[in-house]
């Protein structure tokens, strides 16, 4: 079955930490984004790329960085400027605007929970 | 910008009684949109859209339609059931090319059925 996989479920960082977060996805999808939810409240982006070895900044990017040197990956590491970083993280593809595709919606992963030690 | 209003919740039903949750948008062009729900401690699952005006996207009971003159997209069921009990967002994917394929979110709204 095609999805997307985000790992750990459960993450803890300590102070002055990086923590980085793992998503992939086998849907073929070009565009890839990270998400942060916090209690009550909805979803907020961060990063979000549309092609291979380029992305950009969302909302909410200070404190976070991410990379994309493949298709099927688009892992978000959380740096320690980010000084509030529990909440729940949330990881979404979809093929890019401009194309056949483009009213086709976000696929979501199961998310990672993160919190401070 | 684009933006997104949901009515506020937490709303709160019994078992059979007929759900309605607002939402409204604001956007240039001809946006899409999309109804999100979210179970408790999972990822958002895409329950129904819409593309154009006019269109009814509808999914296990539930039902929106695309209302382009009052820039709604409310979400309708006739009976819920316990097993609905979730966080539902209301979403856009704007409609201009300088959009990309970024999605606008409502903040959510928390629905509890009880038997």
């Amino acid at each position: 079955d095609g999805g997307i996989t985000q790992s750990p479920k459960y993450l803890f960082r300590k102070e002055g930490q990086n923590v980085t977060l793992s998503c992939e996805q086998n849907l073929n999808h070009d565009a890839m984004y990270w998400y942060r939810q916090d209690p009550g409240q909805g979803l907020r982006l961060i990063y979000y790329s549309q092609i291979v070895n380029d992305f950009q900044k969302g909302d909410i990017a200070e404190g976070y960085s991410v990379s994309r040197e493949k298709k099927e990956s688009f892992p978000l590491t959380v740096t320690s400027a980010q000084k509030n970083p529990t909440a729940f993280y949330l990881c979404a593809s979809s093929p890019p605007a401009g194309t056949v595709f483009s009213n086709q919606p976000q696929h979501f992963g199961d998310g990672t929970r993160l919190s401070i030690l | 910008g684009d933006s997104v209003t949901q009515m506020e919740g937490p709303v709160t039903l019994s078992e059979e009684a007929f759900l309605t949750i607002n939402c409204t948008y604001t956007a240039t062009g001809y946006p899409s949109l999309f109804w999100y729900v979210q179970y408790p401690g999972e990822g958002l699952q895409l329950l129904l859209k819409a593309t154009k005006a006019d269109d009814k996207g509808s999914n296990k009971g539930f039902e929106a339609t695309y209302r382009k003159e009052t820039t709604s997209f409310h979400l309708e069921k006739g009976s819920v059931q316990v097993s609905d009990s979730a966080v539902y967002f209301c979403a856009l994917r704007g409609g201009r090319e300088t959009s990309g394929s970024r999605l606008t979110f409502g903040e959510g709204t928390q629905l509890t059925v009880n038997p």
